[in-house]
């Protein structure tokens, strides 16, 4: 079965500290996509990133940057020199190929990041 | 923008009459979903839909039904609401278009609250 584990349900840190959002999935499937998404106060997802399983690069966009490690089932963000603006709901999800599920994603229950000025 | 409407935006209903909401949208996607979010729970797909006509179940189904007649629309109908509905509800749409950005984007949210 799919399932996607956010042990952390909220973080506070400052502003300019660095904080990593840990995700953890599981899958039976080799083939399978692995999503990050923001949700702010205003409430709208925001789509981040897509990854998928055979493609293990890290990946970082300005602040952002993404470690996925197959051999841990792990797909964290790292948020450096985080903003206020950067405080919002994030939500890791996953997607497998197989028949009935490459159209179903599977959410995290999200983790609540706060970023104090 | 994925060019996602959904309507009403907010809802308050009592216990055990019929609720129907609206997701349009103006970029004739295929694939279209139905999800519920709770405190504690993310995102949970009610149903989804692979076409007109063509829909089904995701993982919490029980107690809502979904219609498609047309590629634009997707309606979710809570034929006799619950307290336990009482929730925020996002629809999304599934952007085929190859790469990292083929990913599933999503309305704005009707909040409804069953009384």
């Amino acid at each position: 079965a799919q399932k996607v584990t956010q042990a952390q349900t909220e973080i506070s840190v400052v502003e300019k500290e660095d904080v990593t959002l840990d995700c953890v999935y599981e899958t039976r499937d080799t083939t399978y996509y692995l999503f990050w998404y923001k949700q702010p106060p205003s409430g709208e997802l925001v789509f981040l990133i897509r990854r998928n399983s055979f493609d293990e690069q890290n990946e970082i966009s300005g602040r952002y940057s993404w470690n996925f490690q197959k051999s841990t089932s792990s797909f964290n963000f790292t948020i450096t020199a985080s903003q206020v603006v950067d405080s919002a709901v994030y939500f890791c999800a996953l997607s497998d190929s197989t028949r009935d599920n490459f159209n179903k994603f599977y959410f995290g229950s999200g983790t609540k990041l706060n970023v104090k000025p | 923008d994925a060019g996602i409407t959904q309507s009403p935006r907010h809802k308050v209903t009592e216990t055990g009459t019929p609720v129907t909401l609206r997701c349009h949208q103006t970029e004739n996607h295929r694939y279209m979903y139905w999800y519920r979010q709770d405190p504690g729970h993310g995102l949970r797909l009610i149903h989804y839909s692979y076409g007109v006509k063509d829909t089904d179940k995701g993982e919490v189904s029980d107690g809502y039904s979904v219609s498609r007649s047309k590629t634009e629309d997707f309606l979710l109908t809570l034929e006799s609401a619950t307290s336990s509905q009482t929730s925020v509800y996002f629809c999304a749409i599934r952007k085929l278009a190859g790469g990292n950005t083929d990913t599933q984007y999503f309305g704005p949210g009707t909040r409804l609250t069953v009384l």
